[in-house]
């Protein structure tokens, strides 16, 4: 199995600045089969990101995603209000798909 | 607009059963793989159960093979989830997602959810 570890567990930033976020897998994932995924309080989650950099459909472009192999990378350009969550990672190149255990990104 | 509705879930003892079902519209149902997602109280997500679109080809993450069975009616855009054995620690609320493709490959990641049913294991 896969696992896949996020940090920082907690990101404290402001409106306007830049988040980066960090996602290492154990093994090295085929073909970028990595997913971010954002999540409110009280709702499911939401697609951001497939195939390590593509985005969703209605994504704003703030939104990028990078990295190969094991490290994977979700940087959010200029932080708007809306997007304080919890954050994360999924691969889906093997059976069974695994998570990170998430980035929480709060306001400072 | 593509959607899932997620049901059956509630409170059950320990060693219990429930079955979940997830009713989807406005796609092609019989054209996608679909899985289960859940999310114990205060915790991160975790991969229970996946299902090809022609319900060939299944997987479960270990903690649930043996006790739980995932299967689909194509033909009244039905996934279920048939959890026996329960125990404390399947406490979660279960999401249904679709997957973006028929089977494992590039487009594999789960591009709807649905809002969710809880299943509470406790005496």
């Amino acid at each position: 199995e896969i696992v896949l570890t996020q940090s920082p567990g907690t990101l404290s930033l402001s409106p306007g600045e830049r988040a980066t976020l960090s996602c290492r897998a154990t093994q090295s994932l085929s073909s970028t089969y990595l997913a971010w995924y954002q999540q409110k309080p009280g709702q499911s989650p939401k697609l951001l990101i497939y195939g390590a950099s593509s985005r969703a459909t209605g994504i704003p472009d703030r939104f990028s995603g990078s990295g190969s192999g094991t490290d994977f990378t979700l940087t959010i350009s200029r932080l708007e209000p809306e997007d304080f969550a919890v954050y994360y990672c999924q691969q889906y190149a093997s059976a069974p798909d695994t998570f990170g255990q998430g980035t929480k990104l709060e306001i400072k | 607009e593509v959607q899932m509705l997620e049901s059956g879930g509630g409170l059950v003892q320990p060693g219990g059963s429930l079955r979940l079902s997830c009713e989807a519209s406005e796609f092609t149902f019989s054209s996608y793989a679909m899985s289960w997602v859940r999310q114990a109280p205060g915790k991160g997500l975790e991969g229970v159960s996946g299902i090809t679109d022609s319900g060939d080809d299944t997987y479960y993450t270990d903690s649930v093979k043996g006790r739980f069975t995932i299967s689909r009616d194509n033909s009244k855009n039905i996934l279920y989830l048939q959890m026996n054995s329960l125990r404390v620690e399947d406490t979660a609320v279960y999401y249904c997602a679709k997957r973006g493709s028929r089977s494992r490959g590039s487009n594999y990641y789960m591009d709807v959810w649905g809002e969710g049913t809880t299943v509470t294991v406790s005496s």
